[in-house]
C-alpha cells in the first residue's frame, strides 16, 4: 500500500538552530512530492514541491527540502529556526500513474522555542 | 487576489440536521477537493471533482455528497451529521493537466460542531 510516513509527531529546536522535519514515503514510480505549513484553525499552505531535476528544493520562508531516491525520502530543511515557524508540517506525495489523490502524512508538530 | 473562500468559517448544526458547506475560487483551477481534517491528523480526502466529473473516495460514507454547479463554487452537504462528523473541512484546488501546477490551494477551511 502506497503510505507517507512522518516518523516525529514532534519536533523541538531553539530559535536560531537548524531544524529537520523527516519525511519518508512508500509510492511506486517517481511521485511529486510536497510539504505543507498548517497554522491554527487555518487551511494549509504550500510551502515547497519536488518533481523532478535538482534534489535540493528552495521554497517559501527560506525552508528547503532534499530528495534521496535510494531512501525514498524527502525530509524538510531550516538553516535557522523563527519562532514564527511553529506550526503543523504535512508532507504529501502525489503517485505519478494518473489520477488526482494526493497522500499526506500524519503531520509533525514544530516547536521552535525562543 | 484570487483565492479559494470558504464559507461559513465555523458551522453548529445539531445532530441529524442536514448542512451545506461552501467553497469557491477566483483561480479558474479545474479541479476541486474536500477534505475532512479531525484533530491536527492529515487531511482525509472524500472526494474530488475534475471539471464536472465527480470521483468519490471508496471510505466516504453515504452521508456526504458535493455539488460542483459550475468551475467556481463546489458544495460539501452532510445529510444527517453525526457527532462523528465534528471536524474542520478543507477545500483545495489545482489545474490538472499541467506537471508544474500539481500544486494544491487550501482555503482557510470550515470547523463543523454538531450538537
Amino acid at each position: 500500500a502506497q503510505s507517507v510516513a512522518q516518523p516525529e509527531d514532534q519536533v523541538n529546536v531553539a530559535e536560531g538552530n537548524p531544524l529537520t522535519v523527516k519525511c519518508t514515503y512508500s509510492v511506486s514510480g517517481n511521485p511529486y512530492l510536497f510539504w505543507y505549513v498548517q497554522y491554527p484553525n487555518r487551511g494549509l499552505q504550500f510551502l515547497l514541491k519536488y518533481i523532478t531535476g535538482d534534489n535540493l528544493v528552495k521554497g517559501s520562508y527560506g525552508f528547503e527540502a532534499e530528495f534521496n531516491k535510494s531512501q525514498t525520502s524527502f525530509h524538510l530543511k531550516k538553516p535557522s529556526a523563527l519562532v514564527s515557524d511553529s506550526a503543523l508540517y504535512f508532507c504529501a506525495v502525489r503517485p505519478n500513474t494518473g489520477g488526482f489523490k494526493t497522500i499526506f502524512g500524519a503531520g509533525t508538530r514544530l516547536f521552535v522555542k525562543a | 487576489d484570487a483565492m479559494v473562500i470558504q464559507n461559513p468559517r465555523y458551522q453548529v448544526t445539531q445532530f441529524g440536521k442536514p448542512v451545506t458547506l461552501s467553497c469557491s475560487q477566483t483561480l479558474n483551477h479545474n479541479v476541486m477537493y474536500w477534505y475532512q481534517q479531525k484533530s491536527s491528523q492529515a487531511p482525509k480526502l472524500l472526494f474530488h471533482y475534475y471539471d464536472k466529473d465527480f470521483n468519490n473516495e471508496a471510505d466516504t460514507p453515504d452521508n456526504f455528497q458535493s455539488r460542483r454547479p459550475n468551475t467556481s463554487f463546489c458544495f460539501l452537504d452532510i445529510r444527517s451529521p453525526g457527532l462523528g462528523d465534528a471536524a474542520m473541512y478543507l477545500c483545495a484546488t489545482a489545474i490538472a493537466g499541467e506537471v508544474r501546477q500539481e500544486t494544491q490551494y487550501f482555503g482557510p477551511g470550515t470547523r463543523l460542531l454538531v450538537l
